[in-house]
């Protein structure tokens, strides 16, 4: 596709549960980042990749999130056993490389009840 | 963390007027960029400006960048309804080819009609 696509658009989850958040990036970039946004507030950078070499993973809030990008384009961000401190936007961006500026997708909200 | 913060967190303008948002940022930077987010969408990247420029004017919009105070500003002449978003500065501290960008708490425009 032309853009970014995440899915689900909306999720919500019990405490407890395990989520998986999907990003197709565009076709051809090179880098993959995904970002953590609560209510009010700038997006929060979790994790990179280039190609399907997760370069960066500094910004992982805990052991309980993961993300893979195995063939170097689809991404998946898994959370496990979901806590209510989860709930937000989490938004997937690609890029080529060089950073002439992130594309990203309208991101998933995912509340954790 | 953030490393950008935008001044002001809120601004309300009659439509025609024109808007600036400031952004102060921490570290040296490879270059710095404005994104905007409509609510409940993802974001939209609207111009990059290299450490090494001073100015850079796209439509609109007309961003500066002053090194030296690690300081930036977007203007947005003649605003338009349309206008009403959140806009971010980002700031690429230049690690790497592609290094993760950092985004600051964002300023919310509301252009009155």
């Amino acid at each position: 596709g032309a853009g970014v696509s995440q899915s689900p658009r909306y999720k919500v989850a019990k405490r407890g549960q395990d989520v998986a958040l999907r990003c197709d990036p565009i076709s051809g970039h090179v880098s993959l980042f995904w970002y953590q946004q609560a209510l009010g507030q700038g997006p929060e950078f979790l994790t990179y990749f280039q190609n399907e070499a997760q370069l960066d993973k500094s910004g992982l809030p805990s052991d309980r999130f993961f993300a893979e990008r195995p063939e170097g384009s689809v991404s998946t961000l898994k959370i496990q056993r979901t806590q209510q401190e989860d709930s937000a936007v989490y938004l997937c961006a690609s890029s080529q490389v060089g950073n002439y500026g992130y594309t990203f997708g309208s991101g998933t909200r995912l509340t954790v009840v | 963390s953030q490393q950008g913060e935008e001044d002001p967190q809120a601004l309300s303008i009659q439509e025609g007027e024109n808007a600036t948002m400031n952004c102060s940022y921490k570290t040296s930077i490879n270059n710095l960029q404005w994104y905007r987010q409509n609510s409940g969408r993802g974001l939209v990247h609207l111009i990059l400006i290299r450490s090494n420029e001073r100015e850079k004017h796209s439509g609109r919009l007309r961003v500066t960048l002053d090194t030296s105070k690690k300081s930036s500003s977007l203007l947005i002449t003649a605003s338009r309804a349309a206008d009403t978003a959140s806009y971010f500065c980002a700031t690429d501290p230049g690690y790497s080819s592609a290094s993760k960008i950092i985004f600051g708490s964002g300023t919310r425009l509301s252009i009155r009609p």
